[in-house]
């Protein structure tokens, strides 16, 4: 129940294209959402996060999608470019931010 | 703001020996940290939550002899590895939070390589 299930696993798009990736959670007690974009030997950077009181959310060309019922949310990213090549981590907590539970990941590959 | 700085980055070492990783918050204060372990190619995986003044929780399956945590300050976590073994290789993560709104941040990461 505390897992969350991202997929794809790989994704590649050509520039300019939407990448969408999907997340879906089991614990309904999650409130917190968050999308972390990392690079080969980084650590994860906070990328854009939703609480389930909104069904969307937007920063720039990144857009948090969300379904309560369905238990379910993706990130889109519109006009991709070879620079958002990096993997990206679902996660969902509970009780604010705190502890995460992160998805497998997507490895993105943007080509030029 | 919201900055985590973790150290070193990169160390090798003996197996047998022990390696202390250092993770701060540089404009605030955190009373909780996480310490996180990454495989390649692998999510990461949640070891311990520290606390400043108490003692850490350990995740199921991690054992807190081996992996030692000390939060002694609201700026700094430590995580020492003591008589590290060549399975122990990895890439060990921390993450700190200002609050609830603000979301955690992650360090930048500290690739364990045990020889």
């Amino acid at each position: 129940q505390q897992q969350v299930k991202q997929s794809p696993q790989s994704l590649i798009v050509q520039k300019g294209g939407i990448s969408i990736i999907n997340c879906a959670y089991e614990n309904t007690a999650f409130d917190y959402f968050p999308w972390y974009q990392q690079f080969p030997g980084k650590g994860p950077a906070l990328l854009i996060a939703i609480r389930p009181d909104v069904s969307e959310k937007k920063e720039g060309r990144f857009t948090i999608s969300f379904n309560k019922s369905a238990k379910q949310f993706s990130l889109h990213i519109m006009d991709s470019q070879p620079g958002d090549s990096a993997t990206y981590f679902c996660a969902a907590g509970q009780g604010g931010s705190e502890k995460l539970v992160f998805g497998k990941g997507t490895k993105l590959t943007v080509n030029p | 703001g919201a900055v985590v700085s973790q150290h070193p980055s990169r160390v090798i070492c003996k197996s047998g020996t022990s390696v202390k990783i250092e993770c701060r918050s540089l404009d605030f204060q955190a009373t909780t940290m996480f310490w996180y372990r990454q495989f390649p190619k692998q999510s990461l995986m949640l070891m311990a939550t520290s606390n400043e003044g108490s003692k850490a929780t350990y995740e199921q399956g991690v054992e807190k002899d081996k992996f030692l945590i000390n939060h002694a300050s609201l700026t700094l976590s430590t995580l020492t590895v003591t008589s590290a073994h060549p399975e122990d290789s990895s890439f060990y993560i921390c993450s700190a939070g200002r609050d609830t709104n603000y979301g955690y941040t992650f360090g930048s990461g500290t690739r364990l390589t045990v020889v």
